[in-house]
């Protein structure tokens, strides 16, 4: 499956974080996502083959990077109050185009508190 | 206009009945729809996948398309109290595969 780390997280604000994901065996996509309470999750980026494959509507601050391995990490500088939310990261098999989506496989998450 | 709108709900059914889940959406080139099941605190779990117009059933989960209209639902039959959950309605995005997902829908089945 698909493990992310840490669980929870209590930062202050101004403070940076690195959130880590390790995908599933075999998927060469991840992508990952802001859920905040009560909400559906809102699309961060996407990384496909260590490159980004597209962003959402996230400042500069949250940035990521993608392993050979298909692990990867999400960066977020200068904490705000507003990133508290659960950050999920999702693997999947898929390219630039083409090929059908099959859907997401999700973490377990990394609760972030900033206060 | 929201690019996928699901109502909150909670849509509350007795045990045994059929739940019917409904999502619209805005942008006409997706090709790819899903269902999720959130349960409290835990991540979503893709539940089903559509691609055509009509009807994919699997086990007591019908997922419904219609590219015409915009729409995408999901019905559950028989349904059980560890049914209730947030259920998220999404769909591929223009430009790859960026999956958008909807507010959720929250479902409560009484025993």
């Amino acid at each position: 499956g698909v493990t992310q780390s840490p669980t929870h997280l209590i930062k202050t604000r101004g403070q940076q974080v690195t959130l880590r994901c390790s995908s599933q065996s075999g998927h060469n996509t991840v992508s990952w996502y802001q859920q905040a309470l009560g909400q559906g999750p809102q699309f961060i980026f996407q990384y496909y083959r260590e490159e980004e494959n597209g962003r959402g509507n996230f400042p500069p601050r949250f940035s990521g990077l993608q392993f050979p391995n298909d692990s990867s990490e999400l960066n977020v500088n200068a904490l705000e109050l507003d990133d508290s939310a659960l950050y999920l990261c999702a693997s999947s098999l898929g390219s630039t185009g083409g090929s059908l989506n099959y859907g997401y496989t999700f973490g377990s998450g990394t609760r972030l508190t900033v206060v | 206009q929201k690019e996928v709108e699901q109502n909150s709900g909670p849509l509350s059914v007795p045990e045994g009945a059929i739940a019917s889940l409904n999502c619209t959406y805005s942008d006409r080139v997706s090709q790819s729809f899903f269902w999720y099941r959130q349960y409290s605190g835990k991540s979503p779990e893709l539940i089903m996948s559509i691609y055509s117009n009509g009807d994919k059933e699997d086990g007591r989960f019908t997922a419904q398309l219609n590219k015409a209209s915009q729409y995408v639902s999901l019905l559950i039959r028989d349904s059980q109290p560890s049914d209730s959950a947030t259920y998220l309605c999404a769909l591929e995005g223009t430009g790859g595969f960026k999956t958008i997902f909807g507010a959720g829908t929250r479902l409560f089945v009484k025993a």
